[in-house]
């Protein structure tokens, strides 16, 4: 396992659109996160699954935006009727454990462009 | 609510200078403190981490001590060379036990030779 992937990398859509981004984590991490990073800031906390429960989201996650783990395993996040503000990059991460402290690892991201 | 407040940057240094990086947290509880570092075109990479006060993270010889009564995490090395260039994010996770990750906003670390 080489960490965790995100797909696409890259993604311009037209405002209006919808996107779907893929995450898939470290196969033996029961924790997926989701953020979103704008220029110039950390990235902001949107929402958590434990297994396939989607256990926590954040305000910031509009009802335009929807996530997903079936399974327990990789995980979706859709934008629907992109705006232009959506412009940011999406990052993923998983982490194994229930200790404080554990490590999340983080995928390189999608860099999604509302034009 | 839990924030992390981490210096302006850029900070601009020359090969091997000493650094500091700034990071003040308000938390309730007992967050676990972290940083994180962001190299040109790769994901965030956990450096170093320290779970309760006065706890001492250390890595690639980057250190942070975990202090409550100033309620901060400052990141310091003895002496940076070009290949730490990169963005140094500062984060806590509240004692929740979500593991959600609060993030400063980044501070950028050019070191020239």
């Amino acid at each position: 396992d080489t960490g965790v992937s995100q797909d696409p990398r890259h993604k311009i859509t037209k405002r209006g659109q919808n996107v779907t981004f893929r995450c898939d984590p470290i196969s033996e991490h029961n924790r997926l996160y989701w953020y979103r990073q704008t220029l110039g800031q950390g990235p902001e906390f949107l929402t958590y699954f434990q297994n396939e429960a989607q256990l926590e989201k954040s305000r910031l996650l509009s009802d335009r935006f929807s996530a997903e783990r079936p399974k327990g395993s990789f995980s979706t996040l859709e934008i629907q009727r992109t705006e232009q503000g959506d412009s940011a990059m999406y990052l993923c991460a998983s982490s194994g454990g229930i200790r404080e402290g554990t490590e999340a690892f983080f995928g390189q991201g999608t860099r999604l462009t509302v034009v | 609510g839990n924030s992390v407040t981490q210096m302006e940057g850029p900070v601009t240094l020359s090969e091997e200078a000493f650094l500091t990086i700034n990071c003040t947290y308000t938390a309730t509880g007992y967050p676990s403190l972290f940083w994180y570092v962001q190299y040109p075109g790769e994901g965030l990479q956990l450096l170093l981490k320290a779970t309760k006060a006065d706890d001492k993270g250390s890595n690639k010889g980057f250190e942070a001590t975990y202090r409550k009564e100033t309620t901060s995490f400052h990141l310091e090395k003895g002496s940076v060379q070009v290949s730490d260039s990169a963005v140094y994010f500062c984060a806590l996770t509240a004692s929740s036990n979500t593991g959600k990750l609060i993030f400063g906003q980044g501070t950028t670390l050019q070191v020239k030779p």
